[in-house]
């Protein structure tokens, strides 16, 4: 079945460091990708997507590339700020169903 | 509504009762799901709604959970004779009708009800 792994946290950098989160996938077809986060007290919200293979999703400073190849959709950020720190789910959508990763929590200290 | 509304945001109960969580999606949404996030961890994927499909029911984790969902409206989430382990926050997602063009099948998620059993 479809599946989704992503890096263990947490993850702790310090500003302006750069962020890599890790995220493979298993899944039948060509499904859609995306990056969720959660910011400490919030409800998850949509970061980026991207829809099928070498397509790049930005937001936020934020990138991810769908590489089919190697079925990865890592999360960078050239520059983290405090900002950032917050939970971030790596996700796929097939066969109509979204299947989330276990999230990944990122602390950036000042 | 603009967004996805639950209800009620906390709730607080005594072990062994039952309790009822309110979904309202966003209209037009044929999709609706439920997850499980306790404290510092994952999504817990517990049940998802598509129109006038059979529900996916694959991730409620006993019996004493349920769930209903009229046509394409509200939702609520039962949990019968509450225990300690069942203290979570429960967030409810829709999105509008899966595997079509544009942005179909991005999630909006609900802000969650806590609920807490002593």
């Amino acid at each position: 079945g479809n599946s989704v792994t992503q890096m263990e946290g947490p993850v702790t950098l310090s500003e302006e460091a750069f962020l890599t989160i890790n995220c493979t996938y298993t899944a039948t077809g060509y499904p859609s990708l995306f990056w969720y986060v959660q910011y400490p007290g919030e409800g998850l919200q949509l970061l980026l997507k991207a829809t099928k293979a070498d397509d790049k999703g930005s937001n936020k400073g934020f990138e991810a590339t769908y590489r089919k190849e190697t079925t990865s959709f890592h999360l960078e950020k050239g520059s983290v700020q405090v900002s950032d720190s917050a939970v971030y789910f790596c996700a796929l959508i097939g066969g109509f169903k979204t299947i989330f990763g276990a999230g990944t929590r990122l602390f950036v200290k000042a | 509504g603009a967004g996805v509304s639950q209800s009620p945001s906390n709730k607080v109960t005594e072990k062994g009762k039952d309790v009822e969580l309110r979904c309202d999606p966003i209209s037009g949404h044929t999709a609706l799901y439920w997850y499980r996030q306790r404290l510092g961890q994952g999504l817990e994927f517990l049940i998802y709604f598509q129109g006038n499909s059979a529900p996916d029911k694959s991730g409620l984790p006993s019996d004493r959970f349920s769930a209903e969902r009229t046509g394409e409206s509200v939702s609520t989430l039962t949990i019968q004779r509450t225990q300690q382990e069942d203290s979570a926050v429960y967030l409810c997602a829709s999105n509008p009708t899966p595997g079509l063009a544009g942005d179909t099948d991005t999630q909006y998620f609900g802000p969650g009800t806590r609920l807490t059993v002593l």
